[in-house]
């Protein structure tokens, strides 16, 4: 498969540890890196490789892979993380690269 | 730090070619490849395609070769032509920095979009 599937929706209560998740067959190969989007904003990147973060993403935010599901982990949700989140990554040949469908996050 | 400017023409008739070109500042393009992504209202990202330093380019097969991507780095721009456009083509269109070597592969700086409509 060349897609990468993700739960349209995922809430969460604040302050509480919430963990959206990435699956593909491309990803048994591929690190997923994990954009951050609000609304009318461009997406902004907050995990990248293994589970690296750019400067200026606070440490809440981690990445981890398993199989074929690669999961973007949010330890004390803050009203703030409140957003769209997308994982990007190669297809299955390797030749291209695509987006996952994205999660809107609610945090209660 | 590097920073994309982007722009183009935000109002197109079907059939016409969309044109969108982004600046690069503060940086260099060796090393990386230029991406463009788009967002129709109301939806998700889509990956278009990009090019890198060599002029190497890669595109999304779901737009059936009418995406070019290409380089001009005494200007330090890139750009991007869709041709027959339609009204499925209305989306905010961005430009990003693409990284990726190995397994790894990410956009770390992105053009802040801009909204394209086409409509007769």
């Amino acid at each position: 498969s060349s897609e990468l599937t993700q739960d349209p929706a995922v809430s969460v209560a604040l302050g509480q540890t919430v963990r959206i998740t990435c699956q593909g067959d491309s990803l048994r190969r591929y690190y997923a890196s994990w954009y951050q989007q609000k609304p009318g904003q461009a997406p902004v990147l907050v995990i990248y490789d293994k589970n690296s973060r750019p400067s200026g993403i606070p440490d809440r935010f981690s990445g981890s892979g398993s199989g074929n599901t690669a999961s973007l982990t949010i330890t004390g949700t803050q009203a703030e993380d409140e957003a769209d989140y997308y994982c990007y990554s190669r297809d299955s040949s390797g030749n291209h690269r695509l987006f996952g469908g994205g999660t809107k996050l609610t945090v209660l | 730090q590097v920073q994309l400017q982007q722009w183009g023409a935000g109002l197109l008739k079907p059939s016409e070619t969309l044109s969108l070109t982004c600046t690069v500042y503060g940086g260099s393009f060796t090393g990386y490849f230029w991406s463009w992504i788009r967002q129709p209202p109301g939806k998700g990202l889509e990956w278009i395609g990009d090019i890198n330093h060599r002029g190497s380019t890669d595109y999304n097969p779901s737009l059936k070769s009418r995406a070019t991507t290409s380089l001009d780095t005494s200007k330090n721009q890139f750009s991007l032509r869709l041709n027959s456009v339609t009204a499925a083509d209305t989306a905010v269109y961005y430009c990003a920095r693409t990284t990726t070597f190995g397994v790894v592969v990410y956009m770390d700086v992105w053009g802040r979009g801009t909204t394209v409509t086409i409509s007769s």
